[in-house]
C-alpha cells in the first residue's frame, strides 16, 4: 500500500512570501493530485501530474517520478491562499489489484496580511 | 451547472438509524468514488464504482453499502449508524482510462454526517 507523507503539517507565512509544500510517496504511481480544501470544506483539484511541471497562475506543481516526490509552490502568497493543501496519489495497482487515491494528511497553510 | 452534487449537505441523526446520501455527476464519467474525512481531516477512500461494478471495497464495515442505479449516480447507504460514523463524506468522479490524464477526480461539496 502506498504511504503518502506531506510536509510541513502546518505553515504560517506573511503575505507575499514564496510557499513550498512537499509530498513524498512510497510506491510507483500513475498520477498525483494536489487538492485544496478551504475552511468551508469543499475540495478542489488544483493539479494532476504524471511527470514534469505544471503552472496555473501563482501556483506551480512539480513531480520527480524517480525520487517519488512532488512539490507545490505558491508565489506572491495572499491571505486567500489560506487553506488545507492535500497531496493524493493514484495507483493503478493497489491493494489487491484495485486502484484509487491515497491521501496525505494535508498541510494547513495560513497567510497573514 | 454543478458537476458533482451531493444531498443532503448536512445530516444529523440518532444512533441505530439507517440513512442514505445521494451523489450525482453530470460529467459523463464512468467511475465514481466515496471518501470519508474524519475529525482529523484525513481523507480515506471507501468505495469506487466503475460501470456499475464495485472495484474497491477498502476495509469498510458492511453497514455501508454503495448503490449505483446508473453511471451518473452513486448513493451511499448506511445501516445501524454508530457514533464513529460521524464524518464528512465526499463523492467524486473521474474517467477510468489507461492514460493518467483521464483519472483527474472531481469532488462533490461533501455531506457532514453527525450521529448523536
Amino acid at each position: 500500500k502506498n504511504e503518502v507523507e506531506q510536509s510541513p503539517q502546518n505553515l504560517t507565512a506573511q503575505e507575499g512570501e514564496f510557499i513550498t509544500i512537499n509530498c513524498s510517496y512510497s510506491v510507483g504511481i500513475s498520477a498525483l493530485h494536489w487538492l485544496q480544501q478551504h475552511p468551508g470544506g469543499g475540495i478542489v483539484s488544483l493539479f494532476m501530474l504524471s511527470s514534469g511541471k505544471k503552472k496555473h497562475g501563482r501556483l506551480i506543481a512539480t513531480i520527480n517520478i524517480q525520487e517519488k516526490h512532488s512539490s507545490l509552490h505558491i508565489t506572491a502568497s495572499h491571505p486567500r491562499d489560506s487553506a488545507v493543501y492535500i497531496c493524493a496519489v493514484f495507483s493503478r495497482v493497489w491493494g489487491g489489484g484495485a486502484d484509487g487515491l491515497t491521501f496525505g494528511k494535508g498541510t494547513h497553510l495560513i497567510i497573514q496580511p | 451547472d454543478t458537476a458533482v452534487s451531493q444531498t443532503p449537505k448536512y445530516l444529523v441523526t440518532q444512533m441505530g438509524n439507517d440513512k442514505s446520501i445521494k451523489c450525482e455527476q453530470n460529467l459523463g464519467h464512468d467511475t465514481m468514488y466515496w471518501y470519508k474525512q474524519d475529525s482529523k481531516k484525513f481523507l480515506k477512500i471507501m468505495f469506487s464504482y466503475n460501470n456499475k461494478e464495485l472495484i474497491i471495497n477498502e476495509t469498510v464495515p458492511n453497514r455501508f453499502s454503495p448503490k449505483s442505479p446508473d453511471k451518473a449516480h452513486l448513493n451511499l447507504h448506511i445501516n445501524s449508524l454508530e457514533l464513529g460514523d460521524s464524518a464528512v463524506y465526499f463523492c467524486a468522479s473521474s474517467h477510468r482510462g489507461l492514460a493518467p490524464s483521464y483519472n483527474e477526480q472531481f469532488f462533490g461539496p461533501g455531506t457532514r454526517l453527525t450521529v448523536l
